[in-house]
């Protein structure tokens, strides 16, 4: 089983440009989450999807959002970049079943850099 | 609110000596605990988790044991190798929602 993929691997911006990013789950999985991992941060949750719907939202401003497709492939955006957002960001699939934890699958991450 | 605090690394140990990651946290009710491990440009992988005090988890020969009493879940192996040197992670699930908690990571170096 394809484990999850995420694309581009490396991406290089300017401030006030926008960023999407991509990640395909594994199959079979519903659930994509999405985290910012950075050095001074840490791992800081920015939203999950379920079935096309945002269902769980961490604390991040409205220039992050996301959206899910039917084939349960997410994208991210990053609207009007900051330097500041420069970061690793990792994609989990689940299965997504409610009312229970789902074990997450990691992609190997976007490297961002915004100059 | 939930939190979990981990040792500050980065911890350097010599093949096949014993490792120890401490790792407290602060929940309400009763959280599920994890480890996650994070080898070089690779995302995140489950290494291990309890689901309950006074279980324990292992896989790979790292284990840890769920302390309620403590509120710790403190990894452990008992020989180290070089392909063990990543980063770890530990984790707590204590809501509905099923959100992970995150600990800050430890680096582990290990020199043959």
């Amino acid at each position: 089983k394809a484990g999850v993929t995420q694309t581009p691997r490396y991406l290089i911006k300017t401030r006030g440009q926008q960023v999407t990013l991509s990640c395909s789950p594994i199959s079979g999985h519903r659930s994509v989450s999405w985290y910012q991992q950075t050095p001074g941060q840490g791992l800081q949750f920015l939203f999950e999807y379920f079935s096309e719907t945002q269902r769980n939202k961490g604390n991040f401003p409205g220039r992050f959002s996301g959206r899910q497709f039917s084939n349960s492939r997410s994208e991210m955006n990053v609207s009007t970049l900051e330097l500041g957002d420069s970061a690793l960001y990792l994609c989990a699939s689940s299965l997504g079943s409610s009312g229970t934890y789902n074990e997450q699958f990691f992609g190997p991450g976007t490297r961002l850099t915004v100059l | 609110g939930n939190s979990v605090t981990q040792m500050e690394g980065p911890v350097t140990l010599s093949e096949e000596a014993f490792l120890t990651i401490n790792c407290t946290y602060t929940a309400t009710g009763y959280p599920s605990l994890f480890w996650y491990v994070q080898y070089p440009g690779e995302g995140l992988q489950l290494l291990l988790k309890a689901t309950k005090a006074d279980d324990k988890g292992s896989n790979k020969g790292f284990e840890a044991t769920y302390r309620k009493e403590t509120t710790s879940f403190h990894l452990e192996k008992g020989s180290v190798q070089v392909s063990d040197s990543a980063v770890y992670f530990c984790a707590l699930i204590a809501d509905s929602n099923y959100q992970l908690i995150w600990g800050a990571g430890t680096k582990l170096i290990i020199k043959p």
